[in-house]
Parts: C-alpha cells; sequence; structure tokens
C-alpha cells in the first residue's frame, strides 16, 4: 500500500522559498503506475491544486502559482519535491502532497498527512 | 479555468437520511469528476472517481452521478462517521479545480 509523507520547515519568511518533500513509501516513484501533485488548504478554507508531476517528467501546474512553483523528482531517494519561491502570507497553509494511480484520471487516491506552513517574519 | 459550484454550502441532516450535494462545472467536463469527504485535521479521501466510480473500500451508500455539467453525490443512508465536509474536483483540464465544498452537519 504506497504511502506519502510531508516533510519540511513548518514557518517560513516571506520573500523567502517554501521547500517540501513529499517521501513515497510501498511504491516505486519512478513507477509508470502513479503520477504525484501538491495540493494546499489555507486555514479554514478549501483546496487548491499547486501542480502535477508524471512519470514521464512533465509538469503542470495552477496557472496562478506558476511563476513561482517548481515540482520535481528525487528518484533516488523516492521522493518528489515543491518549491515555492517570494512567498507572502497568502501562502500560508497545510500543504498536501498526493498521488493519482493510473487509471483514476487525476483524482488523487493517496493523500499524505499534509503539514502546515506558516509564513511569518 | 473551469469553475466548480457546489451546492449547498452546508447542510443539517439527521442519521439515517438521504442526502444530495450538488457541483455543477462551469463548463462540460465529460465525467472528469472526483468527490472527497475530509475531516477536521485530517487529509481528504477520495470517495468516487469518474463522476460514479466508487474508490476500493467506501461503503455504497456513497454513489455519484451526472453528465456534462452538473453532478450529484448521494449518500443513501447517513451514518454518524459521515458528518464532514465534501468537495468536488474536476480533472478534465489544468488548472485542476475543486468545488468550495459542502458542510455536512447533524442536525
Amino acid at each position: 500500500q504506497l504511502q506519502l509523507q510531508e516533510s519540511g520547515p513548518g514557518l517560513v519568511k516571506p520573500s523567502e522559498t517554501l521547500s517540501l518533500t513529499c517521501t513515497v513509501s510501498g511504491g516505486s516513484i519512478s513507477s509508470s503506475s502513479y503520477y504525484w501533485g501538491w495540493i494546499r488548504q489555507p486555514p479554514g478554507k478549501g483546496l487548491e491544486w499547486i501542480g502535477s508531476i508524471y512519470y514521464s517528467g512533465s509538469t503542470y501546474y495552477n496557472p496562478s502559482l506558476k511563476s513561482r512553483v517548481t515540482i520535481s523528482v528525487d528518484t533516488s531517494k523516492n521522493q518528489f519535491s515543491l518549491k515555492l519561491s517570494s512567498v507572502t502570507a497568502a501562502d500560508t497553509a497545510v500543504y498536501y502532497c498526493a498521488s493519482t494511480e493510473t487509471g483514476r484520471g487525476d483524482a488523487f487516491d493517496i493523500w499524505g498527512q499534509g503539514t502546515m506552513v506558516t509564513v511569518s517574519s | 479555468d473551469i469553475q466548480m459550484t457546489q451546492s449547498p454550502s452546508s447542510l443539517s441532516a439527521s442519521v439515517g437520511d438521504r442526502v444530495t450535494i450538488t457541483c455543477r462545472a462551469s463548463q462540460g467536463i465529460s465525467n472528469s469528476l472526483a468527490w472527497y469527504q475530509q475531516k477536521p485535521g485530517k487529509a481528504p479521501k477520495l470517495l468516487l472517481y469518474a463522476a460514479s466510480r466508487l474508490e476500493s473500500g467506501v461503503p455504497s451508500r456513497f454513489s455519484g452521478s451526472g453528465s456534462g455539467t452538473d453532478y450529484t453525490l448521494t449518500i443513501s443512508s447517513l451514518q454518524p462517521e459521515d458528518f464532514a465536509t465534501y468537495y468536488c474536483q474536476q480533472y478534465y483540464s489544468t488548472p485542476i479545480t475543486f468545488g468550495q465544498g459542502t458542510r455536512l452537519e447533524i442536525k
């Protein structure tokens, strides 16, 4: 059973870069059976898709964040990561990594527990 | 971007009730729709995908239907563990977008 776990700093200063990692266990990040995504949820608000990366290496980002976002894969560590630059208080949220098994479109069937990131000086 | 509008935004119901939540897309999404359940402090849980396909392990009291722009999630007989917030999500085109959520509360 695939499991995901986010990790990274819980506090980031304004204008700096938010960096999070998602460690995959129970499966290979290189597998063509899965693709990977990041979703965030500001406190008390709804869900916002940040972007996804496919086994081919192709990435798709939310245009509202595209200029600031990078998602990449580290096959040696079975991890994928999120970098969000020039953060502001509006980027304060719970950040989830998630996966989609091939055949479910882009419905995210496995989620990490989420990690709260606060942007504050 | 495809806008997803859920109704109602909140709903009070009793155990045993039949409940329906609606999700409307701003354009046709060809059944590329998922439903999630989220409880406080927890990650969302996938209930259905492709509008009506039940995710493995999800109770059969959950069902989905719809086509084109209009979709529904139905819970046939509410159980105490079903009180949560529900989100729809379209994956027909990027950016992937979610509805604003429907909070299901105990009456």
